[in-house]
């Protein structure tokens, strides 16, 4: 059974921390992608990686960086949290040309105070 | 700006009913189109999907239509059941990548 996990599922932080959200998939997949839930406003990618140590930007990549030093790891790193970050950030994972069938984690609630 | 939009926040249907969920989108080089379904907790899990050269794909109680010359695609659930309450997300891939909608809050009432 496929598999993604996200490290927490609830975060409180306050204004100006470091925030690290890790993502693990154990199906061997090329594909991972970081995206943020928000309500009226769907699904947004924030980054995505085809590969260990690539990274490509999504559509909202302002604000955050990724990290993927190995296949089934891809870490979501806030640099200096804000309140306008607070949200759902759900990870992803798919296989090669394959960005169509992606499996998601179970999300991680990020509060920014 | 919006690239795949779903118009409709919330839809409540009678369940044994036809539920009908839409989707419009702008760019005319996707090639792919999918439905997600997230229930309350859970990440979204894929459901059906749709090639750009097709008009019409079926699985079970779900139907996709795609009407390429009008940029909308549909998702027909029929019968609705109780289980199908949940956020169906409608979404499009390019470039290796997917575009998603605002989501639906489908509410099926006994």
């Amino acid at each position: 059974d496929v598999k993604v996990t996200q490290s927490s599922r609830y975060l409180v932080k306050r204004t100006g921390e470091k925030v690290f959200l890790e993502c693990v998939q154990d199906m061997d997949h090329e594909n991972m992608f970081w995206y943020r839930q928000d309500p009226g406003l769907g699904l947004r990618l924030i980054y995505f990686s085809y590969d260990v140590k690539m990274k490509e930007k999504g559509d909202i990549p302002e604000g955050y960086s990724v990290s993927r030093e190995k296949k089934e790891r891809f870490s979501l790193i806030l640099e200096s949290a804000s309140t306008n970050q607070t949200s759902m950030y759900l990870c992803a994972s798919s296989l090669a040309g394959r960005a169509d069938t992606q499996y998601f984690g179970p999300g991680t609630r990020l509060t920014v105070l | 700006d919006q690239q795949v939009k779903q118009n409709s926040p919330s839809l409540s249907v009678q369940e044994g009913r036809i539920s009908i969920l839409n989707c419009d989108y702008t760019n005319s080089m996707f090639d792919y189109f999918l439905w997600y379904k997230k229930y309350p907790a859970e990440g979204p899990t894929f459901l059906i999907s749709i090639s750009s050269i097709k008009d019409k794909n079926e699985d079970g109680r779900f139907t996709v239509f795609l009407n390429k010359s009008a940029k909308h695609l549909s998702l027909h659930i029929v019968p609705s059941q109780p289980g199908d309450s949940a956020v169906y997300f409608c979404a499009a891939q390019g470039a290796q990548k997917l575009v998603f909608g605002q989501g639906t809050r489908l509410t099926i009432n006994p």
